[in-house]
């Protein structure tokens, strides 16, 4: 299993450009997230996903669009870059029921973005 | 939403000593509290976590305790070594909904 991966890793973008952070996990993992870690501040959930078709926010979403329209990826969408988005982005993925509990966490590599 | 706040901020120890890290959470309804250990530079990754349903964890030098009522958990390393030496968070969760902590950069000494 390639677990939870990435891509870019890193990305320079000017600001008012748009780009999709891409998420893929091959463990048949319903949860899916994403979190923001910025110094000093530990990690900010931006959204999340119980299962395909099923999005909902997190602490922070506002600049942030996502879709699950597989159970494999979960895409973060920026639609017009700020530098206040500069940060290093993780996806991550467990098992879950619908219920609120949880497994295992498993983090993806993570993206450094830096915004212009 | 769930507020976590995790103390101390830093915390410098002598290899062999032990080490605590204490989190509070704001949400009573808040029923999964993992931890997690980040190197510099790598993605975090789960040490320990413990269910509202339990009081206590522990998994060889690493335990975990969870007072509910006080809404507080703490992490314990006992007989800590250099490789113990990394970025620490706490987070609870409530409704898939997860939220962390600040952070504890956590220093053994050789």
């Amino acid at each position: 299993n390639a677990g939870v991966t990435q891509t870019p890793k890193f990305q320079v973008l000017k600001t008012g450009q748009s780009m999709t952070l891409q998420c893929a996990q091959d463990m048949n993992h319903e949860y899916m997230s994403w979190y923001r870690q910025d110094p000093g501040m530990g990690l900010r959930l931006i959204h999340y996903s119980v299962g395909a078709g099923i999005t909902d926010q997190g602490e922070v979403p506002n600049g942030y669009n996502v879709s699950r329209s597989t159970t494999e990826d979960f895409p973060l969408r920026l639609l017009s870059a700020a530098p206040s988005q500069t940060s290093v982005y993780f996806c991550a993925s467990s098992y879950a029921g619908l219920a609120g509990g949880t497994d295992t966490q498993y983090f993806g590599p993570g993206t450094r973005l830096t915004v212009l | 939403g769930e507020n976590v706040e995790q103390h101390p901020s830093t915390l410098s120890v002598q290899e062999g000593d032990s080490a605590v890290i204490k989190c509070t959470y704001s949400d009573s309804a808040s029923n999964y509290f993992p931890w997690y250990k980040q190197e510099l530079g790598k993605r975090p990754q789960l040490i320990i976590d413990i269910r509202s349903n339990v009081g206590e964890k522990k998994d060889q030098r690493i335990a975990v305790t969870l007072n509910k009522t006080a809404k507080h958990f703490s992490l314990h390393i006992t007989e800590t070594q250099p490789e113990d030496s990394a970025v620490y968070f706490c987070a609870g969760m409530n409704n898939n909904d997860m939220r962390f902590g600040a952070g504890t950069r956590l220093t053994v000494k050789p």
